[in-house]
């Protein structure tokens, strides 16, 4: 069975505060994805690696960074946390076979205050 | 651009069929996906379509028309455990497995 682990199910942070989500997955995947999901808008990239310290913009990349020094984890960082960045975060990995899915963590949800 | 629509609510009742549709309009194309989310949980698989057709599986089926850049996801005998939301997403043909989510359709279920 694949698993894919988040560090936090629930967070709160205050403004300007640095936060660390951490992601973790035990099948030995290439691709580690981290996406917010907003109502209304649904799942956006933030970011993705395909191998370690490998990195790769996503569609919404402003006010985070990312790093993997390790293939099995895959790091988020949020430098200076602002209220907009309140949303719930998943992280998701898979293998580089053709047409396999993403298999995604349980989430965790960030409250910036 | 990018462009995934799906509605943004349905209802049914249960023990009907009910058919969810997405059309899609992306930079290139590598195959559809479609998940299932039940509130406050992750995205679960449900199915994959990369060329044309019908893909059944149990209750559910997806049909994918690559010329018309639609898709639909079929659920059969709805039961009160189906109520969630459902993603299509589609795999853009670069060299990397990203994925462009459209926003989901939420369905409820009703006895």
């Amino acid at each position: 069975d694949v698993k894919v682990t988040q560090s936090s199910r629930y967070l709160v942070k205050r403004t300007g505060e640095k936060v660390f989500l951490e992601c973790v997955q035990d099948m030995d995947h290439e691709n580690m994805f981290w996406y917010r999901q907003d109502p209304g808008l649904g799942l956006r990239l933030i970011y993705f690696s395909y191998d370690v310290k490998m990195k790769e913009k996503g569609d919404i990349p402003e006010g985070y960074s990312v790093s993997r020094e390790k293939k099995e984890r895959f790091s988020l960082i949020l430098e200076s946390a602002s209220t907009n960045q309140t949303s719930m975060y998943l992280c998701a990995s898979n293998t580089r076979v053709l047409g396999e899915t993403q298999y995604f963590g349980p989430g965790t949800r960030l409250l910036v205050l | 651009g990018q462009n995934i629509d799906q509605p943004t609510e349905m209802t049914a009742t249960e023990g009907a069929i009910v058919q969810i549709n997405c059309t899609y309009q992306t930079s290139g194309f590598n195959g559809l996906f479609w998940y299932q989310q039940h509130a406050g949980e992750a995205p679960t698989f449900l199915s994959y379509n990369v060329l044309d057709g019908l893909e059944e599986k149990g209750r559910f089926s997806s049909f994918l028309s690559r010329s018309k850049g639609y898709s639909y996801l079929l659920l059969k005998e709805l039961q009160m455990k189906d109520s969630a939301s459902y993603l299509c997403a589609v795999r853009e043909d670069t060299g990397f497995q990203k994925l462009v989510f459209g926003t989901g359709t939420r369905l409820l279920v009703s006895p």
